[in-house]
């Protein structure tokens, strides 16, 4: 069964400009997690998804924005970048229930020069 | 708000020597707990997981207890391999936030 897909794997941006990250999660989980993992600051959430609503957001500027489909791929946005955006980010899938883990993707390394 | 607390590293350890990375939460309610683990260039991959106290997590020879009365979960294997290198990342969970709170990370290095 295939895991979470997360594209593309590398981007380089330039400061001010907008990036769109996408999010596959596995077949039949209906929530979707993002993540920003940096040296300094270390895993910070983002926001979730499920069933296309935004159930929780984290301590980011508006900047940093999400959504998700019927089909549950996602996607996050983040405009005019900074170069402190630089970072890995990080998708998660769940399926169901409180107990269950979460299933990570690859991620997407994004740099801000 | 929720937090967790993990040892430092890296570190270094020998093959076939024990290791202990210390992790210890502070949360409200009854929260799940979790190891992550992270090769390089990688995701996070679920290690183990507890639902709830005196619950013990075991896989691929790592054990953690969850104990509440010490709110810790500490991660343990006995006989590390070179390919146990890596990040490991304690988390919690409450069912409220919907999210993971993380540690900050502890990176081994296993030496043959």
């Amino acid at each position: 069964k295939a895991g979470v897909t997360q594209t593309p794997r590398y981007l380089i941006k330039t400061r001010g400009q907008q990036v769109t990250l996408s999010c596959s999660p596995i077949s039949g989980h209906r929530s979707v997690s993002w993540y920003q993992q940096t040296p300094g600051q270390g895993l910070q959430f983002l926001f979730e998804y499920f069933s296309e609503t935004q159930r929780n957001k984290g301590n980011f500027p508006g900047r940093f924005s999400g959504r998700q489909f019927s089909n549950s791929r996602s996607e996050m946005n983040v405009s005019t970048l900074e170069l402190g955006d630089s970072a890995l980010y990080l998708c998660a899938s769940r399926y169901r229930g409180d107990t269950d883990g979460y299933t990570f993707g690859s991620g997407t390394r994004l740099t801000v020069v | 708000g929720d937090s967790v607390t993990q040892m430092e590293g890296p570190v270094t350890l020998s093959e076939e020597a024990f290791l202990t990375i210390n992790c210890t939460y502070t949360a409200t309610g009854y929260p799940s707990l979790f190891w992550y683990v992270q090769y390089p260039g990688e995701g996070l991959q679920l290690l183990l997981k507890a639902t709830k106290a005196d619950d013990k997590g075991s896989n691929k020879g790592f054990e953690a207890t969850y104990r509440k009365e010490t709110t810790s979960f500490h991660l343990e294997k006995g006989s590390v391999q070179v390919s146990d290198s890596a990040v490991y990342f304690c988390a919690l969970h409450k069912a409220a936030g919907n999210k993971l709170t993380f540690g900050g990370g502890t990176r081994v290095l296993v030496k043959p």
